[in-house]
């Protein structure tokens, strides 16, 4: 099972909005709607933002917003913060109990 | 709260054992898979497997099937990730998560550092 793809590094200045790719196959991203996106700043655990394509966790801003077209999803941060800047993983679910992870995108707030 | 708390950081030496553990609290442990990922130095993360700790039915990554073993013990509220002789490779950070409903990560405990080093 091959890793999604991201790109590597975006980046944007405050109060604009950036989006992030995330591209799979038919046989994960296409096929369920159980992709979850994950933030994690620089000596710390991974923060759930979205899950199942589109959904917000309780106390996650709806600043980020998750969708999906195919076998892409896609994270958006509106309104850019200086506390966004950090790395960003989509997830899928790829069946037979199989989860494969983004290779992560570095976010700079510039 | 829903909380994951690993065991601390680790340095062992190539071919040694060794054993790592997460605890959970504030939900029923039993109930929920709980998830290990690995982020390998200045990489990114991959998933591991999971275990079900009411009947410890686990699932493995095909790339980590052999190399690693995870175990649980429902009644310490504990998972664990363990390895039989380690390798310089095995270096990185090691990342518990519980699964809310097996399909997303969400809490994640804080991680352990795993070294190893001769």
């Amino acid at each position: 099972q091959s890793a999604l793809t991201q790109p590597a590094s975006v980046s944007g200045s405050p109060g604009q909005s950036i989006t992030i790719s995330c591209t799979g196959t038919s046989s994960d991203v296409g096929s369920y709607n159980l992709v979850s996106w994950y933030q994690q700043h620089p000596g710390k655990a991974p923060k759930l933002l979205i899950y199942e394509d589109s959904k917000w966790p309780s106390g996650v801003s709806n600043r980020f917003s998750g969708s999906k077209s195919g076998n892409t999803a896609s994270l958006t941060i509106s309104g850019l913060r200086a506390e966004d800047e950090a790395d960003y993983y989509c997830c899928s679910y790829a069946g037979s109990s199989i989860f494969v992870f983004g290779g992560g995108t570095k976010l700079t707030v510039l | 709260d829903v909380q994951l708390v690993q065991s601390g950081a680790e340095v062992k030496k190539p071919g040694e054992s060794l054993k790592i553990s997460c605890e959970g609290s504030g939900y029923t442990f039993a109930s929920y898979w709980i998830g290990w990922v690995r982020q390998m130095p200045g990489k990114g993360l991959e998933w591991m497997g999971f275990i079900y700790p009411g009947d410890s039915d686990t699932r493995y990554s095909p790339s980590f099937q052999g190399q690693v073993t995870i175990s649980a013990d429902k009644s310490r509220n504990t998972a664990y990730l363990q390895w039989s002789s380690l390798k310089a490779s095995d270096t990185a950070i090691y990342y518990c998560a519980r699964l809310p409903t097996g399909n997303w990560f969400d809490p994640w405990g804080q991680g352990t550092q795993v070294t190893v080093s001769s």
